[in-house]
């Protein structure tokens, strides 16, 4: 059973579209997050949510809006893509101090 | 001065080696403190966390010096499987919320 997923795995598009990144965890933990890993191998988060609630939101531009839905899930969307935006972004959830991650997600923008 | 800082490596050790990796913080109101390992082209896993005490896990050992702003994992006995690039990571959240700052990660390679 997979505990955090993330889908799609791979994402190839090009500058100025507009694309989301899903999230789903089973592990039934309250607070869930988005991290980006840049090509020099940086883990930054970017938002945080606990119970549906934002509580944490680092300095991203705003074309990059966190949804969720239900505290199982945690989506990510991107608007006006930039070349800069290529990354791996990963999905994490917790309870306490461990954080489990998704697979990843890389975004390859053209 | 970044917030968490590693020294990338990468260390390429024979397998049985002890290697040590170090790690320094900048914000003494840090929280707690941890070690996750990331295999090339996955996500962290977290691999213990670090007390100030000291702890052991089997042939990992993690020390915290609270004074020096400073936190080590000694690897013994190095395996083949050991090869990934090992995370420091630092709890900056406040109460019980938890904001990790990662550090860039030290490459371990173990050769047979």
């Amino acid at each position: 059973d997979t505990a955090v997923s993330q889908t799609p795995k791979y994402l190839v598009t090009q500058m100025g579209n507009d694309k989301s990144i899903k999230c789903e965890q089973n592990l039934g933990h309250d607070t869930m997050y988005w991290y980006k890993q840049d090509s020099k191998k940086f883990l930054k988060i970017m938002f945080s949510y606990n119970n549906k609630e934002l509580i944490i939101n680092e300095t991203v531009p705003n074309r990059f809006s966190p949804k969720s839905p239900d505290k199982a899930h945690l989506n990510l969307h991107i608007n006006s893509l930039e070349l800069g935006d290529s990354a791996v972004y990963f999905c994490a959830s917790s309870h306490r101090h461990e954080q489990y991650f998704g697979p990843g997600t890389r975004l390859t923008v053209t | 001065r970044k917030e968490v800082e590693q020294d990338p490596g990468p260390f390429n050790v024979p397998e049985g080696a002890t290697v040590a990796f170090n790690c320094t913080y900048s914000n003494s109101a840090s929280q707690s403190f941890f070690w996750y390992r990331q295999d090339c082209r996955k996500e962290p896993k977290l691999l213990m966390s670090v007390y100030s005490s000291g702890n052991e896990d089997g042939r990992f050992t993690a020390q915290l010096n609270r004074a020096s702003q400073y936190i080590s994992l000694l690897i013994r006995d190095s395996k083949l499987s050991d090869s990934a690039t090992y995370l420091c990571v630092v709890n900056m959240g406040l109460d019980s919320s938890y904001k990790l700052i990662f550090g860039s990660g030290t490459r371990l390679l173990v050769r047979p």
